[in-house]
């Protein structure tokens, strides 16, 4: 299995651009996070799905933060417009239909930078 | 009082020490813990999940007290290899179900 893919690596743009970030689940996995991880607030969970349908958005920073999951095999974090403030890691996780509180694998992790 | 917590550390131990860490968590319902370990500039991975009775993997040993809300993670004969952060997690499920992470202890073995 390839694991969870998320793209692009690394993303380096300018303040009030949109950024897009993709991210590819296990196949099989029927729940799918999305994490933010910065030095300051450590990791954090934005949003998370089960069986594409957004459970729990609390996390989401404010109405610049949107997800989507249209299908089982990928989903989307979208900023618009970024702010410096929105640089951190990214990463996407998902879990395995045991439940929401199975182990995560987690993808490699999109480094956002806004200058 | 913080969700989790967890001793940032750096933790600086000599190779084949001993070395234990906790993390405190304030929700008395939480129902699942595990550790998991980053490596610099890496994602998280499941280092092992935290049972009511204990649980040990190698030289790795996780320890659940409810009665004081905290979890411990135990490694024996530290290896080169274990310098990474570790990362407490605590969820709970139900109609406020959440997963929390803590923001890691650093650990660095030394040679």
């Amino acid at each position: 299995d390839a694991g969870v893919i998320q793209s692009p690596r690394h993303e380096v743009t300018e303040m009030g651009q949109e950024v897009t970030l993709r991210c590819k689940p296990i196949s099989g996995h029927d729940y799918l996070f999305w994490y933010r991880q910065t030095m300051m607030r450590g990791l954090e969970l934005l949003i998370y799905f089960n069986n594409n349908v957004p459970i729990d958005d609390s996390g989401m920073p404010e109405d610049r933060f949107s997800a989507k999951m249209p299908n089982a095999s990928f989903s989307t974090l979208k900023i618009q417009p970024s702010e410096p403030r929105d640089s951190a890691v990214y990463f996407c996780a998902s879990s395995s239909p045991s439940g929401y509180t199975d182990t995560q694998y987690f993808g490699p992790g999109t480094r956002l930078t806004v200058l | 009082r913080k969700e989790v917590e967890q001793d940032p550390g750096p933790f600086n131990v000599p190779e084949g020490a001993t070395v234990a860490f906790n993390c405190t968590y304030s929700n008395s319902a939480s129902q699942s813990f595990f550790w998991y370990r980053q490596d610099c500039r890496k994602e998280p991975k499941l280092l092992m999940s935290v049972y009511s009775s204990g649980n040990e993997d190698g030289r790795f040993t996780a320890q659940l007290n409810r009665a004081s809300q905290y979890i411990s993670l135990l490694i024996r004969d530290s290896k080169l290899s274990d310098s990474a952060t570790y990362l407490c997690v605590v969820s709970w499920g139900g109609r406020d179900d959440k997963i929390i992470f803590g923001k890691g202890t650093r650990l660095h073995i030394l040679p």
